[in-house]
């Protein structure tokens, strides 16, 4: 069975552009998670939907940053303009509740870099 | 008080030893605990889940759960050059459903 799917793997981009990443989640699963990376902060949650809709946006750094599920295969995370603080490795996550189990799987990555 | 605190170590092993690594979490509620294993520049990969007191073994990994001390470890026999990575600790909390909280991760190095 395919995994979750990220595009592109790695993104290079100038100071105010506006990036797109994708993900496509494990077919069934019924959360989706948007996380970032770095050195300095760690992982940090972002955004995540259940049932292809936003519950917790909290995590989303600034209003540049905005994320849609318009169904339940794909997930965009867009930003609009970017910064160079904005470089770090964008993880996609998706999981599937049961009674007990909120096993997790990650995506590749996107590796963005903002210069 | 964060959600789930690791030794950030680096924590460093000789080929054939036992590392532990250890995890605490701060809501009561929490029932899911999970170890995900990330390589330099690789992605998070889910390597053991506990859901009871007590513990779990699979293969060499064995997880370690004291939900009185709330407490989660990981203990990784006959150490391997292979399984230097960073271990990540994973949570759920018990009002919020779906969510996983991790901690910084311990960087582990297994050395022949």
């Amino acid at each position: 069975d395919a995994g979750v799917i990220q595009s592109p793997r790695h993104e290079v981009t100038e100071m105010g552009q506006e990036v797109t990443l994708r993900c496509k989640p494990i077919s069934g699963h019924d959360y989706l998670f948007w996380y970032r990376q770095t050195m300095m902060r760690g992982l940090e949650l972002l955004i995540y939907f259940n049932n292809n809709v936003p519950i917790d946006d909290s995590g989303m750094p600034e209003d540049r940053f905005s994320a849609k599920m318009p169904n339940a295969s794909f997930s965009t995370l867009k930003i609009q303009p970017s910064e160079p603080r904005d470089s770090a490795v964008y993880f996609c996550a998706s999981s599937l509740l049961s009674l007990i189990s909120y096993e997790q799987y990650f995506g590749p990555g996107t590796r963005l870099t903002v210069t | 008080q964060k959600e789930v605190e690791q030794n950030s170590g680096p924590l460093s092993v000789p080929e054939g030893a036992i590392a532990s690594l250890n995890c605490t979490y701060s809501d009561r509620g929490s029932q899911s605990f999970f170890w995900y294993r990330q390589y330099s520049g690789k992605s998070p990969e889910l390597i053991m889940s506990i859901y009871s007191n007590g513990d779990k073994e699979d293969g060499r990994f064995t997880a370690q759960l004291n939900k009185a001390s709330q407490y989660v470890s990981l203990l990784i026999r006959d150490s391997q050059p292979s399984d230097s990575a960073t271990y990540l600790c994973a949570v759920n909390r018990g009002s919020t459903l779906g969510r996983l909280y991790f901690g910084r991760g311990t960087q582990l190095t297994v050395w022949p």
